[in-house]
């Protein structure tokens, strides 16, 4: 069965840090990656997605991820972060097998500090 | 352009009582999607509606049933309402179902039960 697991619930670092979110996955076949950002009280805001082709996939605040098929990860970076990053973030996977449901992880929480 | 919006944003109800929620897709959207989302996790799959039909369902008990109108809006109904349906309920739409169609989520319904 499928499962994504996001391996830190929390990520404290200060502004202009680099910070890596990690996020794996397991799927026995060929896997749709998708990263969503869910600020205070809002809903749901797709960040970056990989479907095919180029492994890096960047969005434009920034933020990117490389699909890595070896190790079965989607692990998303930014060199430098903002307060304004500060946000819950999600990793989702769907496939042939899941059909057209998003599976999510359980999410980080990044917390950026001055 | 609207984006997906939901109604009520907050809602209280007893245990054992039954609750609507109501969502308008995006516009140029035909398939909505309904997702869980318990304090502190990810959003959990609960169903997706595409041409007024149920096409797909997660792993939840018949007590949650929806409905899609001609004009895509959809309901999401819940029954006999337990505890532990308390949550955020978010409607995420999509323009054509397609696998690897971005879905776009509204801010989502509150749900609390007492």
């Amino acid at each position: 069965a499928q499962s994504v697991t996001q391996l830190d619930s929390q990520v404290p670092v200060f502004e202009e840090a680099p910070v890596e979110l990690r996020c794996n996955y397991s799927s026995s076949v060929s896997v749709y990656l998708f990263w969503y950002v869910q600020y205070p009280n809002q809903g749901l805001q797709l960040l970056l997605k990989y479907l095919s082709g180029s492994t890096l996939v960047e969005s434009i605040n920034g933020f990117e991820a490389e699909f890595n098929k070896s190790q079965t990860s989607f692990h998303l970076r930014k060199p430098s972060v903002h307060i304004s990053d500060t946000a819950e973030y999600f990793c989702a996977v769907s496939d042939w097998n899941s059909g057209y449901a998003l599976n999510f992880g359980k999410g980080t929480s990044l917390l950026v500090t001055p | 352009d609207a984006g997906v919006t939901q109604s009520p944003t907050h809602l209280i109800k007893t245990r054992g009582q039954q609750v609507t929620l109501r969502c308008s897709p995006k516009s140029g959207h035909d398939t909505v999607s309904w997702y869980q989302q318990a304090l502190g996790q990810g959003p959990q799959f609960i169903f997706q509606y595409y041409e007024e039909e149920e096409r797909q369902r997660g792993n939840f008990p018949d007590r949650f049933s929806g409905h899609q109108f001609p004009n895509y809006s959809s309901e999401l109904n819940v029954n006999a309402l337990l505890l532990g349906d308390s949550a955020l309920y978010l409607c995420a739409s999509s323009p054509s179902g397609q696998l690897t169609d971005t879905q776009y989520f509204g801010p989502g319904t509150r749900l609390t039960v007492l």
